[in-house]
């Protein structure tokens, strides 16, 4: 039943590691996006795909790679993670003209 | 470039009226939306109104949109003490993007 979903829902993990975030929508959505929520609750958009093509990046170090494999999956790995990573990463999606809807979140802690 | 501002607290008593207010500054968009984040937890889309709207009423919640002064509001009668928790306003904007508010942390005291 659960619309957009996001793996890990938690993870906690070493400087200078690799992590990848995995988000899926079965909504039947064209338009899955990440968005980045900071310390202070500040919300963010760093990518969107719409039909497997990257449509909007955001000033987002090229550390960040969204990957999509097909329609309903975008996938967040980052290289070389760093302190100032720490953050809340929600996953959306969307048909066109319709509204998004989130995932719960993957809480991100760098060490 | 767009900007969406929001009042960043709001404190108020349970049984009464709370107002969140909310200012844009893309004239394009064309819908705007109020989403909820309760502790530890993940946005809930609360509800939205068309930009060609003025009003819209769900339960106990009215939206009121002013299109001349890009100002959006979100009403929630006889607040309740479940209602606390940080409310967003958002705008679309460019290729079906959000843009957010920095969010109002409300606040209901029994």
């Amino acid at each position: 039943d659960t619309a957009v979903s996001q793996t890990p829902k938690y993870l906690v993990t070493q400087m200078g590691n690799d992590k990848s975030i995995k988000c899926e929508q079965n909504l039947g959505h064209d338009t899955m996006y990440w968005y980045k929520q900071d310390s202070k609750k500040f919300l963010k958009i760093m990518f969107s795909y719409n039909n497997k093509e990257l449509i909007i990046n955001e000033t987002v170090p090229n550390r960040f790679s969204p990957k999509s494999p097909d329609k309903a999956h975008l996938n967040l790995h980052i290289n070389s993670l760093e302190l100032g990573d720490s953050a809340v990463y929600f996953c959306a999606s969307r048909r066109l003209r319709e509204t998004q809807y989130f995932g719960p979140g993957t809480r991100l802690l760098v060490l | 470039g767009e900007d969406v501002e929001q009042s960043l607290f709001l404190s108020v008593r349970e049984g009464d009226s709370s107002v969140i207010n909310c200012t844009y500054t893309d004239s394009s968009s064309t819908y705007l939306y109020w989403y909820k984040q309760e502790p530890g937890a993940g946005l809930q889309l609360l509800t939205y109104i068309f930009s060609n709207m003025d009003m819209k009423q769900d339960q106990r919640l009215t939206v009121l949109l002013n299109k001349k002064d890009k100002h959006l509001s979100l009403r929630i009668a006889d607040t309740q003490t479940g209602d606390s928790a940080i409310y967003f306003c958002a705008e679309i904007s460019g290729y079906s993007t959000l843009t957010f508010g920095k969010g109002t942390m409300l606040l209901v005291s029994p």
